[in-house]
């Protein structure tokens, strides 16, 4: 399996547009996650989806953010309009929850700047 | 009081000796721990997990567990420079084994 799959790796772009950016899951694994990472905040979970239903959306910051799960093998999250202080890297992680044992694999992430 | 702490660092350490990074959680019912390695420019990887209190060991890294005091931790032996990166602490929470918080991570420097 090639593992988590994004794109674009890099998205620059100005204030105000939209942005989407893309994950394909590793194929079998029932959880895909989104998080943010930045230097202050680390990394945050925005997002997790549970066989393509949102589970825990707490985490997106506005109303500016939304993602969805068509279907198994694809995720976008999309901010609309983009600020600034979006730039950031966006990691999308996918997962098989056993037991107790939840590895997560991550994807390259995207690079979101906002000019 | 963030959920999981863990201090930024850097910590340095020279080559060959062990490095010890710390993390503590709030969660009290959390029940998985995992330890992740980043490198600069990188996503993040797992090293290891731990969910019984004592210690784990899996070649050069040990992770230890103390659910009593909220502790995880990981002990990485005959550092090498390649160690050089931020460990990141996770913890799931109560009740939902798939979600996992993350510590802001450690960045550790192995010297020459």
């Amino acid at each position: 399996d090639a593992g988590v799959i994004q794109s674009p790796r890099h998205e620059v772009t100005e204030m105000g547009q939209e942005v989407t950016l893309r994950c394909k899951p590793i194929s079998g694994h029932d959880y895909l996650f989104w998080y943010r990472q930045t230097m202050m905040r680390g990394l945050e979970l925005l997002i997790y989806f549970n066989n393509n239903v949102p589970i825990d959306d707490s985490g997106m910051p506005e109303d500016r953010f939304s993602a969805k799960m068509p279907n198994a093998s694809f995720s976008t999250l999309k901010i609309q309009p983009s600020e600034p202080r979006d730039s950031a890297v966006y990691f999308c992680a996918s997962s098989f929850v056993g037991v107790l044992n939840t590895e997560a694999f991550f994807g390259q992430g995207t690079r979101l700047t906002v000019v | 009081q963030k959920e999981v702490e863990q201090n930024s660092g850097p910590l340095s350490v020279p080559e060959g000796a062990i490095a010890s990074l710390n993390c503590t959680y709030s969660d009290r019912g959390s029940q998985s721990f995992f330890w992740y390695r980043q490198y600069s420019g990188k996503s993040p990887e797992l090293i290891m997990f731990i969910y019984s209190n004592g210690d784990k060991e899996d070649g050069r890294f040990t992770a230890q567990l103390n659910k009593a005091s909220q502790y995880v931790s990981l002990l990485i032996r005959d550092s090498q420079p390649s160690d050089s990166a931020t460990y990141l602490c996770a913890v799931n929470h109560t009740g939902t084994a798939s979600k996992l918080t993350f510590g802001t991570g450690t960045r550790l420097q192995v010297t020459l």
